[in-house]
């Protein structure tokens, strides 16, 4: 089992590009979840996907979209990117009732 | 929202030493879990906490919940190099498994 992967694993973009950021989980996880990672400031919640066709807004979903695309993947979009979106994005999954939570590489984003 | 506060931000210790990691919310959590996370690297899950006083351990990793359901704590015993990253906790709201991280302790070990 691959677990949670993330694609790419690093990205640039100029302000005002657009991007897709790629999670997919092999668990069979029901639930899926976008976090940004900032110096200082812990994992914060974009939007998550408690089950296969429904997303919902976590603590900071401005400048985002996601699509749950199947059961197996999640992604997230940036439509255009601001240079206060430079950060590591994780991708996580969650196995069943029992909360603990599968975390990806991580995909490093830096817009300029 | 919830908030979760995590202190001290930043801890260095020689090894041998022990170091323990706080956490507190201003309400009522339903559970608590800890990540670690090594420098480059993404969160990993150690533990989940649900009852009240609960108390466990993993070799010289010792984790309480609080008597009231708002505050945890993580204790190492006798540092090792291979300790060093980011202790994360992060609070549990229901049944959609949405977690709120605290802003995390970094942990360094002089050898």
């Amino acid at each position: 089992n691959a677990g949670v992967t993330q694609t790419p694993k690093f990205q640039v973009l100029k302000t005002g590009q657009s991007m897709t950021l790629q999670c997919a989980q092999d668990m069979n996880h029901n639930s899926m979840y976008w976090y940004r990672q900032d110096p200082g400031m812990g994992l914060r919640l974009i939007y998550y996907s408690a089950s296969e066709g429904t997303t919902d807004k976590g603590e900071v979903p401005n400048g985002y979209n996601v699509s749950r695309l199947n059961k197996r993947e999640f992604s997230l979009r940036l439509e255009s990117a601001a240079p206060s979106q430079t950060s590591v994005y994780f991708c996580a999954s969650r196995r069943g009732s029992y909360n603990e939570q599968f975390f990806g590489p991580g995909t490093r984003l830096t817009v300029l | 929202g919830q908030q979760v506060m995590q202190i001290p931000q930043y801890q260095h210790v020689q090894e041998g030493e022990d170091f323990t990691t706080y956490c507190n919310s201003s309400t009522t959590l339903s559970n608590i879990q800890w990540y670690k996370q090594r420098p480059g690297g993404h969160p990993v899950f150690l533990i989940q906490l649900v009852k009240s006083g609960e108390v466990k351990k993993q070799k010289r990793l010792t984790f309480q919940f609080g008597e009231a359901k708002k505050n945890s704590s993580l204790h190492i015993t006798a540092t090792q190099t291979t300790d060093v990253g980011t202790y994360f906790c992060a609070a549990g709201s229901g049944n959609t498994g949405k977690l709120i991280f605290g802003q995390g302790t970094t942990l360094q070990v002089k050898p």
